[in-house]
């Protein structure tokens, strides 16, 4: 596979647990947040999304929460499984998007 | 339905070697971008196409040329590739309806050059 993320910071699951995975953006101006989840020699692919206007939404086993305060961004994953096993990084678009460097999520059986 | 789709998914170079990765789209979006990926470094903007005509540079443009053939293509081209041009290459296209910025990916070009 390729060698995306070598050095990104690890969150390790049980599978069945929920996972939380977390991001910090920069820009208090930023309106528009968006999660990803890239699978090992895949590109990224859209999960969720959210406005600033809003502090929670949810899809389907998944939850983005938006904390506007403290710039803190975050997504829940319900009963996780194998295929859960991933990058997830966030997004932030103001006038431009601006990507996080991500999170690999690994899950335990 | 395909979405984005991008050709080669793998390349080998000798350095000084030239090539064009090719991406298309079929989502009828406007804008178009071309991103590089690094370990550890996130996802970072070579070129995009904000609409059929325009290109601009993005945050690391140097060695890099592109061109946005028509609505659905947007190729970026390497002329005389080097080392540190190694890296995994995205294309992306965007639908800002409502003036959200999702930008949707092809499956990536992993690019080796010696």
């Amino acid at each position: 596979g390729e060698s995306v993320g070598l050095h990104l910071p690890t969150l390790s699951v049980q599978e069945g647990d929920n996972s939380i995975i977390n991001c910090a953006y920069s820009n208090s101006a930023s309106d528009y947040f968006i999660w990803y989840k890239q699978e090992s020699g895949k590109g990224p692919q859209f999960i969720i999304d959210i406005r600033s206007n809003m502090d929670k939404r949810q899809g389907q086993r998944v939850t983005v929460l938006l904390n506007k305060t403290v710039k803190h961004l975050s997504l829940q994953i319900a009963a996780t499984q194998p295929g859960d096993s991933a990058v997830y990084f966030c997004a932030e678009t103001h006038d431009k998007i601006i990507f996080g460097k991500g999170t690999r999520l690994h899950i335990l059986p | 339905n395909a979405g984005v789709t991008q050709t080669p998914k793998f390349q080998v170079l000798k350095t000084g070697q030239s090539m064009t990765l090719q991406c298309a789209q079929d989502m009828n979006h406007n804008s178009m971008y071309w991103y590089r990926q690094d370990p550890g470094m996130g996802l970072r903007l070579i070129y995009y196409s904000a609409s059929e005509g325009t290109t601009d540079k993005g945050e690391v443009p140097n060695g890099y040329n592109v061109s946005r053939l028509n609505k659905r293509e947007f190729s970026l081209r390497l002329e005389s590739a080097a080392p540190s041009q190694t890296s995994v290459y995205f294309c992306a296209s965007t639908d800002k309806t409502g003036g959200a910025d999702t930008q949707y990916f092809g499956p990536g070009t992993r690019l080796t050059v010696l």
